[in-house]
Formats: structure tokens, sequence, C-alpha cells
């Protein structure tokens, strides 16, 4: 079974500067996606980023990255210039992308502090 | 339109007592998904629709609980005699085929006392 591991239970960062979250799963797939969600107070999940596996380049939103390594099972999140509004829960999650299941595996989350 | 939205918000039940949660989802996303959230996890996948197919159900959905979505629009996911483990939030979730992208609803939490 796939799983997701986000070691870091809880991180912090000075407002304007930059933090990696770490994100490692498991998986025999060759093929699947990978996403970052961010789950404010308000708890509704919101998508901050996305990779499909085949893909060697990493993807970027604006201020945030992913440093994707494949062979390693790694996909961390870097957000640059944090942003007061950036604090909140941080999800990682997989999902298989050819045929069977359509679930997305999430991790436990990091757990994001901005200090001003 | 303006998301996926859930109802109730908040729900407080007696142990025993049955509740009923409602999903509606973005009109023309034709796949829906429920997850269960418990305090300090990430979202557990519950199940998965396409149009009003049930496709998938994951070993946490006991016989206690059931999803329905009759007519490929909104859902809803009933559980039945309802014990404090129930306690959660409910996330429903939902996407159009052609893309993988999920949009989450704001949840709807439920307490059992």
């Amino acid at each position: 079974a796939q799983t997701v591991t986000q070691s870091q239970p809880e991180m912090s960062v000075q407002e304007a500067e930059t933090v990696t979250l770490s994100c490692t799963y498991d998986t025999s797939e060759s093929d699947y996606y990978l996403f970052w969600y961010k789950q404010p107070p308000s708890r509704q999940m919101i998508l901050v980023i996305r990779q499909e596996a085949y893909k060697q380049q990493n993807a970027t939103e604006n201020r945030f990255s992913v440093n994707f390594q494949k062979a390693a099972k790694s996909f961390s999140l870097k957000i640059s210039d944090s942003q007061l509004g950036d604090a909140a829960m941080y999800f990682c999650a997989y999902r298989r992308s050819q045929g069977g299941s359509e679930k997305l595996v999430f991790g436990k989350g990091t757990k994001l502090t901005v200090n001003p | 339109d303006t998301g996926v939205s859930q109802n109730p918000r908040h729900k407080i039940t007696k142990r025993g007592q049955n509740v009923t949660f409602r999903c509606d989802p973005i009109s023309e996303h034709n796949r829906l998904y429920w997850y269960r959230q418990t305090l300090g996890q990430g979202p557990e996948f519950l199940t998965y629709f396409q149009n009003e197919a049930q496709l998938e159900k994951s070993r946490l959905l006991s016989d206690r609980f059931s999803a329905e979505r009759p007519k490929g629009s909104f859902s809803t996911l009933e559980i039945q005699r309802t014990e404090q483990g129930d306690s959660a939030m409910y996330l429903c979730a939902s996407r159009p085929g052609m893309d993988y992208g999920y949009t989450f609803g704001s949840g709807t939490r439920l307490t059992v006392v």
C-alpha cells in the first residue's frame, strides 16, 4: 500500500524568509501524481501545487516550488518570501495515475507558523 | 458556482443516533469523494463516485456508513448508530474527469456525545 510520510509535525519561519517542508512516499508504481494541500484554520483544503511523476521538471506556482526526487521518493515544498497568510497545516498527498484506486493518500501534515 | 458546498457545517449528536451529511459538488464535476479527518491527522479516503456509480469504498467505511449520489449530482453520507469514534471532520471533494485537480468543501464537523 502507498504511504506518505511528513516527518516535521511543526515548522516555523520568519515573515519574508524561505521554508522547506519535507515529504517522502512509498509506492511501487512508476506513474503517479503528488500534491501539496494547504488547510488554513477555516479547514477548507486548498491545492497549492501538483506534480506528475513522469515530468522531470519541478513544478512551480509563484512563491511555491517543489523539489521532486523520484528515485529517492521525496517531494519537498519550498515557500519563498513567506507571508502571514501562509500559516496553515500543509498536507502532502499521493495518487496513482493509471487505473485502480482514485483515492488520495495523505500524510499527517506539517503545521506552519509564520512569525512577523 | 461557488465551489463544493457541504451541509451542515457542524453536527452534534448523541451516541446511537443516525446522522446524514450532504455534499453539493461543482456542477460540471462528475467525480465525487468523501474523506474523514480526525484531529491531528490527514484526511482518510472513504468512498468515490463517478456520476451516480459508487466505484470505490474504503475498509474504513463500515456497514454503519452508507453513501449515495442518486442523480450524479449531490451526494449524501449517512452514519447509523453513531459512536464516539465517529467524531471527525467529514470532507467532500470533487473533480472533473479530464483533470486530476481536486476541489474540497469546508467539511462537516461531527461531534458524538
